[in-house]
């Protein structure tokens, strides 16, 4: 079973400062997934990246994914209040046969 | 109603009783799945259903019992769980059983086990 690796563990900002959170494997993904779970909610879907060095932004949020497929990052601009919860990275092994969460980041952005 | 709903939010129950957790998704979708969540974890995956089928079973203890009547419902059946078992169950739906479309969750039912 491959695994994914999230950093930094937990996180706190304050409101405006910019941030980069990492999710990391030794091994390659055919894609990619991060999603965002606030408290006592589930997991919501962000973005999916398929392509390798693939960019997309969502608002205040870009995300990327590494040339070769083994990493991805997710970059927050001025951070807000609401970007408060936990940040999950999820993908799927390069034979797709395996469907993995990463432990995620939790953040906290403070007013 | 559209996306995810869980059933109930919140459920204390003791090492001896029965309960069920319900999950129904109205978005067409074709693969359904309990994960658990605990403290400190990576979601773990439970189960799936695609096309309600039970497709995997991650060796999960048999006092988890999962129903899939339809492609719109799932349950979670628990019978004499441990303490252990407490933590945030999460159901989720998918276009197809490989997730690369993305999986949408409910809102989870939170368990504590007495």
């Amino acid at each position: 079973t491959q695994l994914l690796e999230q950093s930094p563990q937990f996180l706190s900002i304050q409101e405006g400062e910019n941030l980069t959170v990492y999710c990391n494997s030794s091994s390659v993904f055919s894609s990619l997934q991060w999603y965002r779970q606030e408290p006592g909610e589930g997991p919501v879907l962000l973005v999916t990246v398929v392509t390798g060095g693939e960019v997309k932004k969502l608002k205040r949020l870009t995300f990327q994914f590494g040339d070769a497929r083994k990493d991805s990052s997710l970059h927050i601009t001025a951070a807000q209040p609401g970007d408060t919860g936990l940040y999950l990275c999820a993908g799927e092994d390069n034979y797709g046969q395996n469907f993995v969460f990463g432990p995620g980041t939790r953040l906290s952005v403070l007013p | 109603e559209t996306g995810v709903t869980q059933t109930p939010r919140h459920l204390v129950m003791g090492m001896t009783n029965k309960k069920s957790l319900k999950c129904e998704q109205h978005l067409g979708h074709n693969a359904m799945y309990w994960y658990k969540q605990s403290a400190k974890k990576p979601l773990e995956l439970m189960f799936v259903y695609s096309l309600e089928e039970r497709v995997e079973n991650n060796s999960v203890p048999s006092r988890f019992s999962p129903e899939c009547p339809n492609s719109s419902h799932l349950f979670l059946h628990l019978h004499t769980l441990q303490p252990e078992d407490s933590a945030l169950y999460l159901c989720a739906s998918s276009q197809d059983p490989t997730g690369n479309y993305g999986y949408t969750f409910g809102s989870g039912t939170r368990l504590t086990v007495v």
